[in-house]
């Protein structure tokens, strides 16, 4: 049974609009999540995170809210650029755990120009 | 470039053979992990290596193992391959006591079961 799920698995978006990709969990133990962005041939990288003592988190043109009642996150890209075009994968942990991140499967979004 | 270094990139080898991955962490990084990425999955975690000694242990099968050298360099074994071992296998690094935001990924070594 999957504890994070990505239920989009891809999500196409006009240049300068907003990307919102979303993020379920159902372990209620989980108490900091993260995103990560994969480009093709590379691994994933570190994108932005939040603990669960907040609901938002912001760096740049990413947010990451964070519904703990909802078991439920998003990120947020705006304005979005073509660069920004990679899968973003969702990640969860629980407190005190080391090498056991949950990361979901994924979802590839496109930014057209 | 994130500076872990992964190698083959890329693997094919039968059914029933045996194969064996290699990741050089970033420099001054104690802990490694490994992680699988199936084509319809997400990344799975496997193992977690501090300084040599096994951390903690994820979804990994019976059929593979790994080990950290005293160098820090780790290698993960598979064996008695099968179709489904067939997957994108990462490795990742940080220093001891790093928050998540500083695992630091490898390239992806992909192998392909036939």
């Amino acid at each position: 049974d999957q504890q994070v799920k990505q239920n989009s698995p891809s999500l196409s978006v006009q240049e300068g609009r907003i990307s919102i990709l979303n993020c379920d969990y159902t372990n209620s133990m989980f108490d900091y999540f993260l995103w990560y962005k994969k480009y093709p041939a590379e691994g994933p990288t570190f994108l932005i995170s939040i603990s669960s003592i907040k609901d938002k988190n912001e760096d740049g043109r990413f947010t990451v809210f964070l519904n703990k009642s909802a078991k439920h996150l998003s990120l947020h890209i705006v304005p979005s650029q073509p660069g920004d075009s990679a899968v973003y994968f969702c990640a969860a942990s629980e407190g005190g755990s080391q090498g056991n991140l949950i990361f979901g499967k994924g979802t590839k979004l496109s930014v057209k120009p | 470039d994130s500076g872990v270094t992964q190698t083959p990139k890329h693997l094919i080898t039968a059914t029933g053979q045996r194969v064996t991955l290699r990741c050089s962490p970033r420099s001054g990084d104690l802990s490694v992990y490994w992680y699988q990425q199936s084509l319809d999955q997400g990344l799975q975690f496997l193992i977690q290596y501090y300084n040599g000694e096994e951390r903690a242990k994820g979804n990994i099968l019976e059929r593979f193992s790994a080990q950290q050298f005293p160098d820090l360099h780790s290698e993960l074994n598979l064996s008695s391959l099968e179709l489904g071992d067939s997957a994108l296998y990462f490795c990742a690094s940080s220093v001891e006591g790093a928050a998540w935001n500083t695992i630091y990924f490898g390239e992806g070594s992909w192998l392909t079961v036939v």
